[in-house]
């Protein structure tokens, strides 16, 4: 199995641009997550998908955020417009239930300048 | 809202020394708690997984125990190597939420 996919890996960015970051995860798991990393709040959830559907998105810091899984095996997060604050490594993370082992990804490192 | 704490923040020992990693958090009302490892501009690998019906789990020179009443867990790692130096991630699932602690960074000298 190739593990949690998670493209681009970097991504330099210009403030008020829109920046879309992919994930393909483990196949067979039902359960998605994105997180984000950075040095002052560590890892924090930004959303959890359950069958393809939302079901926790109080993570998501603004409505410049959103997040789609549009089948089981892809999900994107975008951000529109982007701003410097936003700067951080995103990873997804998937697992088999809820309350599996979670499977993380390489991570996609965001800058914006 | 559930905290996780990580102490020490860093950890320096030679090369054979036993590493000791504590992790303590705030509500008890726990799925089960993980140890991650994270190297440098890497993802997290989980290492050991404890539900919280269980005491502690074992994998080849990691013991993870776990005492969920008094909110504390505790990664040990026999003989440390120097491919032992990343950051130690310590997670506690309630429900389907991580809650991560800030890590320990530790650094085994050859």
């Amino acid at each position: 199995d190739a593990g949690v996919i998670q493209s681009p890996r970097h991504e330099v960015t210009e403030m008020g641009q829109e920046v879309t970051l992919r994930c393909k995860p483990i196949s067979g798991h039902n359960s998605l997550f994105w997180y984000r990393q950075t040095m002052m709040r560590g890892l924090e959830l930004l959303i959890y998908f359950n069958n393809n559907v939302p079901i926790d998105d109080s993570g998501m810091p603004e409505d410049r955020f959103s997040a789609k899984m549009p089948n089981a095996s892809f999900s994107t997060l975008k951000i529109q417009p982007s701003e410097p604050r936003d700067s951080a490594v995103y990873f997804c993370a998937s697992s088999l239930g809820a309350t599996d082992t979670q499977y993380f990804g390489p991570g996609t490192r965001l800058t914006v300048l | 809202k559930q905290e996780v704490t990580q102490i020490p923040a860093a950890l320096s020992v030679p090369e054979g020394e036993n590493l000791v990693l504590n992790c303590s958090f705030t509500d008890s009302a726990i799925y089960n708690l993980q140890w991650f490892r994270q190297d440098p501009g890497k993802g997290l690998t989980s290492l050991l997984l404890i539900q919280s019906s269980q005491r502690e789990q074992t994998s080849g020179r990691l013991n993870a125990s776990l005492d969920k009443s008094s909110g504390r867990s505790t990664l040990y790692i026999a003989a440390s190597q120097p491919g032992d130096s990343a950051t130690y991630l310590c997670a506690v699932q309630g429900d389907y939420k991580l809650s991560f602690g800030a890590g320990t960074t530790v650094t085994v000298r050859a």
